[in-house]
């Protein structure tokens, strides 16, 4: 079964600095990455996705990831933090199946805080 | 093109009520998917439809349950509401076909159970 951890509920940072939201997944067959954000009373919005090829995937927003195997972890990160980035982060695994077929396997989210 | 739509936006029902949720998929998009985010929780996966059936589901039990009608858009069902009920149900659609079918998904619905 695929699952996926996000460390920390709650990430703090100040306007400008380094954002890093942690994720590792566990799956036994390659998986397909997500980081999802979702602002307060609406749904979900898909910031980047790793499915093959390049493991530096680069988003919306100034967002990137890197998928790395060996550690089964793709970590979120934005090299300058902006109050507008202040929602909730949730990480995301799917199995990569060509039947049609896809569900997709949430963490339980960490929400980004921003201070001025 | 139009997103992915869902309705209504809040529901309050009393538990044992049955509920009825709406969604109209993007447009070009032939699956809906279902899921279920209680508070301060990821989402969960419920079930998918694919060409009006039951493609996959999750680990709910059979009081949940979905249609889908010829134009994609998709009813979830809950009978027998429970206090556990109470959450975000979002609706996501995409296309199946290649490699890879992107979830676009709904603004959600938060039902209330009391």
């Amino acid at each position: 079964a695929q699952s996926v951890t996000q460390l920390g509920s709650h990430v703090s940072v100040s306007e400008g600095a380094l954002v890093l939201l942690r994720c590792n997944y566990s799956s036994s067959v390659p998986p397909y990455l997500f980081w999802y954000v979702q602002y307060p009373n609406q749904g979900l919005q898909l910031l980047l996705k790793y499915t093959t090829g390049a493991t530096l995937v680069k988003g919306i927003n100034g967002f990137e990831a890197e998928f790395k195997k060996s550690e089964t972890s793709f970590h979120l990160t934005k090299p300058s933090a902006h109050m507008s980035d202040a929602a909730e982060y949730f990480c995301a695994v799917s199995d990569q199946v060509n039947t049609g077929f896809q569900k997709l396997v949430f963490g339980t989210g960490t929400r980004l805080l921003v201070s001025p | 093109e139009t997103g992915v739509t869902q309705s209504p936006t809040h529901l309050i029902k009393t538990r044992g009520q049955q509920v009825t949720l709406r969604c109209s998929s993007q447009s070009g998009h032939n699956t809906v998917s279902w899921y279920q985010q209680a508070l301060g929780q990821g989402p969960q996966f419920i079930f998918q439809y694919y060409r009006e059936e039951e493609n996959g589901r999750g680990n709910f039990p059979p009081r949940f349950s979905g249609l889908q009608f010829p134009n994609y858009s998709s009813e979830l069902n809950v009978n027998a509401l429970e206090l556990d009920d109470s959450a975000l149900y979002l609706c996501a659609s995409s296309r199946i076909g290649g490699s890879y079918n992107e979830q676009f998904f709904g603004p959600g619905t938060r039902l209330t159970v009391l």
